[in-house]
């Protein structure tokens, strides 16, 4: 069946690092694919999405391009902040379009 | 409000309880789902309802579990028997079409913490 593997957790950050987030999916076709982000104490937030293939998705300085040749959708930020950390989350959508598949999530921590 | 909102936030319960908990989604929004979070994992989904209709439930675990959404709004997932695994973090979700399909926007609720002893 359908499925997301994110890279293990946590990752630990200083101010103005680099940040990549690994992704990779196995579905039939070319679902669409997103990240969503769960900032403490909050609910899940759509971060970015891409619906087709070779697509960028982008939002407050973090972008992910769906490759699929790679079956991949790495997230990035050129330049992480102190309120990036969070827990992000890769997910598709189901084959019959009624549910998003979570990968296990990559805890983000980020210090001045 | 203008959100999500989940009832009660955290639950705790004795093996062999019944537990029914809440969701209050954003005001008309059609789409209406239920995941399970376990400790350190993702979201699985349960259940997904438009508007009254429970169109998925493959994802409910047993038999044990139950949703209902009887007006298209208000959705009450109901746990009967809890057992220890169903010690989780339920997610409600709303969204304003019909479908969960792509290029659509869910809202989250912060859910509701199910501790079963």
């Amino acid at each position: 069946g359908d499925s997301v593997t994110q890279m293990e957790g946590p990752v630990t950050l200083s101010e103005e690092a680099f940040l990549t987030i690994n992704c990779t999916y196995t579905a039939t076709g070319y679902p669409s694919l997103f990240w969503y982000v769960q900032y403490p104490g909050e609910g899940l937030q759509l971060l970015l999405k891409a619906t087709k293939a070779d697509d960028k998705g982008s939002n407050k300085g973090f972008e992910a391009t769906y490759r699929k040749e790679t079956t991949s959708f790495h997230l990035e930020k050129g330049s992480v902040q102190v309120s990036d950390s969070a827990v992000y989350f890769c997910a598709l959508i189901n084959q019959a379009g009624t549910a998003l598949i979570f990968g296990k999530g990559t805890t983000l921590s980020v210090s001045s | 409000g203008a959100g999500v909102s989940q009832s009660p936030r955290y639950k705790v319960a004795k093996r062999g309880q019944d537990v029914a908990l809440r969701c209050d989604p954003i005001s008309g929004h059609v789409s209406l789902f239920w995941y399970q979070q376990a400790l350190g994992q993702g979201p699985e989904f349960l259940t997904y309802f438009q508007n009254e209709a429970q169109l998925d439930k493959s994802g409910l675990p047993s038999d044990r579990f139950f949703a209902e959404r009887p007006e298209g709004s208000v959705s009450t997932l109901k746990i009967q028997r809890t057992q220890q695994e169903d010690s989780a973090v339920y997610l409600c979700a709303s969204s304003f079409l019909g479908s969960g399909s792509e290029g659509e926007k869910l809202f989250f609720g912060s859910g509701t913490q199910l501790s079963v002893l």
